[in-house]
C-alpha cells in the first residue's frame, strides 16, 4: 500500500536555511493533508494541515503547499532550527473519514549548525 | 498543554497471551483512536471510537482486537491472543471532533514485544 509516499528517507539542512520536505499521493479521493513531526520515543505531533480547496497554508515558520494536479504536497520550514531535527510524516485522509489517516514512511530531517 | 498518556511504555508478552494497552485521552476529547507502527514501516490506522462504539476499523483490526472505554477517562486496546507479528509500537490518539479542524493528538506509544 503506497498511497502516500515520501521518497526521501533523510534530509540534511544547515541552520537558518530552508527545509523542503516532499510527499506524493496516488489516491485522488484524498482531500485533507497533514504533516506530523516525531521525536524519538515520542508520538507524532501535529504541525500543519491543508484541505484540498486550498493550495497553501502557513503557520509561522511552516508552510504547506498542495499541488492537486500533480498529487504532490510539500512542507517548507524557514528558517530551519536545530530543534526541527526529527522525523516528518505526511498523512492524508478522505472526506467522511477525516480521522482515518494514511501515513507516509517519513523523512528524517537533520538541521546542522 | 494537555497530553495523551499511554501505559506501559514497553510491554513484553509471550505469544498466545492476552495483552491490554492503556491510554488516557485528553479530557475534553470525544474521539479516540489506535494506530500502530511496526518497526521500519508506516504508522497504520487500526480503529476509531466515538460514543462507546467503533466508528471505523481497518482490516488489521480483526477479531483478536477489541477496544473499550471502561470509565470516563481510560481507553484500552486488548489483543486476545498475541502473535509475533503483533510486535509494534501502538499509539493512542484523541481529538475533539471528527473533522478537518480537529487534528489527532498522539500519545508517546507502547512498544509491544511478542516473544
Amino acid at each position: 500500500d503506497q498511497q502516500v509516499k515520501q521518497n526521501s528517507p533523510s534530509l540534511s539542512v544547515q541552520e537558518g536555511r530552508i527545509s523542503i520536505l516532499n510527499c506524493d499521493y496516488t489516491n485522488s479521493m484524498f482531500d485533507y493533508f497533514l504533516w506530523y513531526k516525531k521525536y524519538p520515543a515520542e508520538g507524532p505531533t501535529f504541525l500543519i494541515s491543508i484541505s484540498s480547496i486550498k493550495d497553501k497554508n502557513e503557520d509561522g515558520r511552516f508552510t504547506v503547499f498542495l499541488n492537486k494536479s500533480a498529487k504532490h504536497l510539500s512542507l517548507h520550514i524557514v528558517p530551519s532550527q536545530p530543534g526541527d531535527s526529527a522525523v516528518y510524516f505526511c498523512a492524508a485522509s478522505i472526506a467522511g473519514t477525516a480521522s482515518k489517516l494514511t501515513f507516509g514512511t517519513g523523512t528524517r530531517l537533520q538541521v546542522t549548525l | 498543554e494537555p497530553e495523551v498518556t499511554q501505559t506501559p511504555s514497553h510491554q513484553v508478552t509471550q505469544m498466545g497471551q492476552e495483552v491490554i494497552l492503556r491510554c488516557v485521552p485528553i479530557s475534553n476529547h470525544l474521539y479516540f483512536y489506535w494506530y500502530r507502527q511496526i518497526l521500519g514501516q508506516k504508522v497504520e490506522f487500526l480503529v476509531s471510537f466515538y460514543n462507546n462504539e467503533i466508528s471505523e476499523k481497518s482490516e488489521i483490526f480483526d477479531d483478536q482486537f477489541s477496544v473499550e472505554r471502561p470509565d470516563g477517562s481510560n481507553f484500552t486496546l486488548k489483543i486476545r491472543s498475541t502473535k509475533l507479528e503483533d510486535s509494534a509500537m501502538y499509539f493512542c490518539a484523541s481529538s475533539d471532533g471528527p473533522g478537518y479542524n480537529s487534528p489527532l493528538h498522539f500519545g508517546n506509544g507502547t512498544r509491544l514485544t511478542v516473544t
